[in-house]
């Protein structure tokens, strides 16, 4: 199974500062066919279900605020929150599909300072 | 509008079955890999099973030592997760969640719903 370790497990921004949250796999989950990286980021938000923020470690879903972005390729990745804004206090996962069981990071909490 | 609504959940003793369904509504259902997550009270996410289009392939989590059975029909639009020898350790929300790319498997998930409690407890 592909481990996926988060970093760290909570921070604390000032409003309209940078959010960086780093996720580590225990192999590369980049397909070397389609140069492709098979890890999405979700935001979770108290009494709600996760939403998809990120695929393919930097493809934004529709919807998503541009201040959202994902990096890396391999075995480690970033998703970083550009500005942060009070909407975005949440737990932040990533999550691997790049083989099965499809595996989850621990979260990340992030909350303002 | 893509909806999923879950439903089944509930208290069972250890032990215990329990059959969640999950309602689909705005897609189309058969062109769609599902799943079901789980999520314990004030901890991370955990992959519990997948199913194909069509229901001809599924996985599970390994630890789940085929407690759980994982199934589809398509024609109600709906699908389903039979539980059996029920343990604490199974006490979660269970989201059904909808794959990210139809007609193939992509294993994100792009649609979510509410999910449905269920508490394993004497």
């Amino acid at each position: 199974d592909i481990v996926m370790t988060q970093s760290p497990d909570s921070l604390a921004v000032s409003l309209g500062e940078r959010a960086t949250i780093n996720c580590k796999s225990s192999q590369s989950v980049l397909y070397s066919s389609s140069n492709k990286n098979y890890l999405a980021w979700y935001q979770q938000k108290p009494g709600q279900p996760p939403k998809l923020l990120i695929y393919w470690a930097s493809t934004r879903e529709s919807g998503v605020p541009a201040r959202f972005s994902g990096s890396g390729s391999g075995t480690d990745f970033t998703l970083t929150i550009s500005s942060l804004q009070a909407e975005d206090v949440a737990v932040y996962y990533c999550q691997q599909y790049f083989s099965s069981p499809l595996t989850f990071g621990g979260g990340t909490k992030v909350e303002i300072k | 509008e893509v909806q999923l609504v879950e439903s089944g959940g509930g208290l069972v003793q250890p032990g215990g079955s329990l059959r969640l369904s999950c309602a689909a509504s705005g897609f189309t259902f058969s062109s769609y890999w599902m799943s079901w997550v789980r999520q314990a009270p004030g901890k991370g996410l955990e992959w519990v099973a997948n199913i194909k289009q069509d229901g001809s392939e599924k996985y599970y989590v390994d630890s789940l030592e085929g407690r759980f059975t994982i199934s589809r029909d398509n024609a109600k639009n709906s699908l389903y997760l039979q539980m059996n020898s029920l343990r604490a350790e199974d006490t979660a929300v269970y989201y059904c969640a909808r794959d990210g790319t139809p007609f193939l498997f992509g294993g994100r998930f792009d649609y979510w719903g509410q999910g449905t409690l269920v508490t394993v407890s004497s």
